[in-house]
């Protein structure tokens, strides 16, 4: 069964950075995923998509700010040099025909 | 720019019936999949429907299946979700989402814009 695994919450302060985590069930490391961002009261931003090839590619005007790095099964979107409107909810989705499947996000608390 | 605008939402009864609609501009409407995805209140992202390019092809959740059919007006730019036999736990934001790949059939569903969403509340 397809399914992305997110840490409820993480923190860092003002200025910092932080790594946020997507894990792509077992037999599915291979998969494409994208992060979408959402702040308080608003619908989702698409931040960045991952590709199988390890390319990526980011929505209109993010901030080179927002990156994206992969390891196995494991994709990572950092953020640095925080900023207050950072603080939102992350969340990674992956797709296969006929379903799309998103991660139960985590809740960036910027400090 | 990219425009995607849900609308349709409200209160409704148990067992009831809605439509939304999301008016698309900024894109060429024909040639992009689009869907559906929902939000409980406090809750993530749940997907809901999708559809594709031509319309040919449609796809549902199990939790709506059966229930909730979409649909596309290329001449109004218009995407369309009839839900009928509304539950309580259909209570959700409801969003429409592009997928970032024009003319793709399947295994391309990453949404590159999405719209504000419309809140329905099923409650009698």
């Amino acid at each position: 069964q397809l399914v992305l695994t997110q840490s409820p919450s993480a923190s860092a302060s003002l200025g910092a950075s932080v790594k946020l985590t997507c894990t792509l069930s077992s037999g599915h490391s291979t998969y494409e995923i994208a992060w979408h961002q959402q702040q308080p009261e608003k619908g989702p931003r698409y931040l960045m998509k991952f590709n199988s090839d390890g390319s990526h590619s980011k929505g209109d005007g993010i901030p080179d700010r927002f990156s994206g790095s992969s390891s196995g099964a494991e994709r990572y979107l950092t953020i640095s040099s925080l900023q207050s409107e950072d603080e939102a909810d992350y969340y990674c989705q992956t797709w296969v025909t006929g379903n799309v499947v998103f991660g139960g996000g985590t809740k960036l608390t910027v400090l | 720019q990219v425009q995607l605008v849900e609308s349709g939402g409200g209160v409704v009864q148990p067992g009831r019936s809605l439509r939304l609609s999301c008016t698309a501009s900024g894109f060429t409407f024909s040639s992009y999949g689009m869907h559906w995805v929902r939000q409980a209140p406090g809750k993530g992202l749940e997907w809901v429907a999708a559809i594709s390019f031509v319309g040919s092809n449609r796809y549902y959740a199990d939790s709506v299946k059966g229930r909730f059919t979409i649909s596309r007006d290329t001449s109004k730019n218009t995407l369309y979700l009839q839900m009928n036999t509304l539950r309580p736990e259909d209570t959700a934001v409801y969003y429409c989402a592009k997928e970032g790949k024009a003319y793709c059939s399947g295994d391309c569903y990453s949404f590159d814009y999405w719209g504000q969403g419309t809140l329905v509340t099923v409650s009698s």
